[in-house]
């Protein structure tokens, strides 16, 4: 089964099912966007990247959908393993540099 | 491992007292970025500096400076602490001022009492 909805703090799904993130951005001078999982007790780590003009890119279990009409950016995950529970960030860039994120959204797997 | 360095991993400290936060980037990344991450908040831009100057600045507050030195290396110095400073900071690195991707540090716990 497949979670998608609005920009939501947690999510729980179970081992193996497909995870939707939902992430809204502010700023429509933003052409690179990030996701980020942070691991409790630790950092941020990069997981995928994507820039304004494209709407799609795909990683190893995870891709990274944008949709610039409404703002909106997605991850999604494939086959949820429980090492996948961890906070995951999305982050917006402007040709400045900074990097803003997101409110976070914490998703937890279920055995 | 991100090969960003930051130190004290724990710092317990009272209100009205200054510390000094630091940050190692990884080797070769010119770019420094200071976030505050308070419990069960968001990553809240500090500041940034490139090859040791400053680039760009979020919400920091007066009592907080930083500086980056001629080796890369970066400090936050967070002064007249109060209660609501508790927080983890992290650092991250990146090549150049305008790469997007961060390499985070494992953050520094400051607890303020």
């Amino acid at each position: 089964g497949e979670s998608v909805g609005l920009h939501l703090p947690t999510l729980s799904v179970q081992e193996g099912d497909n995870s939707i993130i939902n992430c809204a951005y502010s700023n429509s001078a933003s052409d690179y966007f990030i996701w980020y999982k942070q691991e409790s007790g630790k950092g941020p780590q990069f997981i995928i990247d994507i820039r304004s003009n494209m709407d799609k890119r795909q990683g190893q279990r995870v891709t990274v959908l944008l949709n610039k009409t409404v703002k909106h950016l997605s991850l999604q995950i494939a086959a949820t393993q429980p090492g996948d529970s961890a906070v995951y960030f999305c982050a917006e860039n402007t040709n400045a540099g900074k990097s803003t994120f997101g409110d976070g959204t914490t998703l937890t797997v279920k055995p | 491992d991100s090969g960003v360095t930051q130190t004290p991993k724990h710092l317990i400290t009272a209100t009205g007292q200054r510390v000094t936060l630091r940050c190692s980037p990884r080797s070769g990344d010119l770019s420094v970025y200071w976030y505050q991450q308070s419990l069960d908040q968001g990553l809240q831009f500090l500041i940034q500096y490139y090859n040791g100057e400053e680039r760009a600045k979020g919400n920091i507050l007066e009592r907080f400076s930083a500086q980056q030195f001629p080796d890369l290396h970066s400090e936050l110095n967070l002064s007249s602490l109060e209660l609501g400073d508790s927080a983890l900071y992290f650092c991250a690195s990146s090549v150049a001022p305008q790469s997007g991707e961060l390499f985070f540090g494992e953050g520094s716990r400051l607890t303020v009492l």
